[in-house]
């Protein structure tokens, strides 16, 4: 089992659609997880970060946690076609020691394409 | 105020040469990370600094591997013998909390080993 679980899609949604991308992790001590928006050829962008249980709202984009269930999703409202990319899922989890550094674990990511 | 950024931005070595991929940190950033990214894969974790220490290395795939961040800024992820499977995006991020919960990329450095 893969530590962070993304579905690879792609997931195609028309313009002006709210897309749904998932991921679950399977290190239940995992304390902060991370979107990145990457484009083809370039590095990833952070869109957003979530720390606790819940929803977190920016924007057109919000991160869902829910820890119990080890699953966190990002919703992106009035879907663009800019919106088009790969989006990867990252989790910190703790070390062996106990602590944590913020080494992330991404998911293989999901590709999203928004069609006009 | 700048991003990280990396040097070179594509890099073509023959197998066996040696290679070594630049990352400068945005300003004041104490966590440095170097990540791996292969084709159609996310980032994999290679290394760690917090200043100039490296506190982890355990994601560096052989001794060919080594990184140092010798002043605490600039760091220099170094591969000997390249091998074709070193073929990959490398990357760089930096962070200014010590735990690095926030972490940004630079553009990174596509190496290709023929």
């Amino acid at each position: 089992q893969k530590e962070v679980e993304q579905n690879s899609g792609p997931l195609s949604v028309p313009e002006g659609a709210i897309a749904s991308l998932n991921c679950t992790y399977s290190d239940r001590g995992s304390q902060s997880f991370f979107w990145y928006r990457q484009y083809s050829g370039k590095s990833p962008e952070l869109i957003m970060f979530i720390y606790s249980n819940g929803d977190k709202e920016d924007g057109r984009f919000t991160a869902q946690l829910n820890k119990a269930s080890q699953y966190v999703s990002l919703l992106i409202r009035d879907s663009q076609p800019s919106d088009s990319a790969t989006y990867l899922c990252a989790v910190n989890p703790f070390g062996a020691g106990g602590t944590s550094y913020g080494k992330l674990t991404f998911g293989q990511g999901t590709i999203l394409t928004v069609h006009p | 105020g700048a991003g990280v950024s990396q040097s070179p931005r594509y890099k073509v070595a023959k197998r066996g040469q040696d290679v070594a991929l630049r990352c400068d940190p945005i300003s004041g950033h104490v966590s440095l990370f170097w990540y791996q990214q292969a084709l159609g894969q996310g980032p994999e974790f290679l290394t760690y600094f917090q200043n100039e220490a490296q506190l982890d290395k355990s994601g560096l795939p052989s001794d060919r591997f080594f990184a140092e961040r010798p002043e605490g800024s600039v760091s220099t992820l170094k591969i000997q013998r390249t091998q074709q499977e070193d073929s990959a995006v490398y990357l760089c991020a930096s962070s200014s909390l010590t735990q690095g919960y926030e972490q940004y990329f630079g553009p990174g450095t596509r190496l290709t080993v023929t």
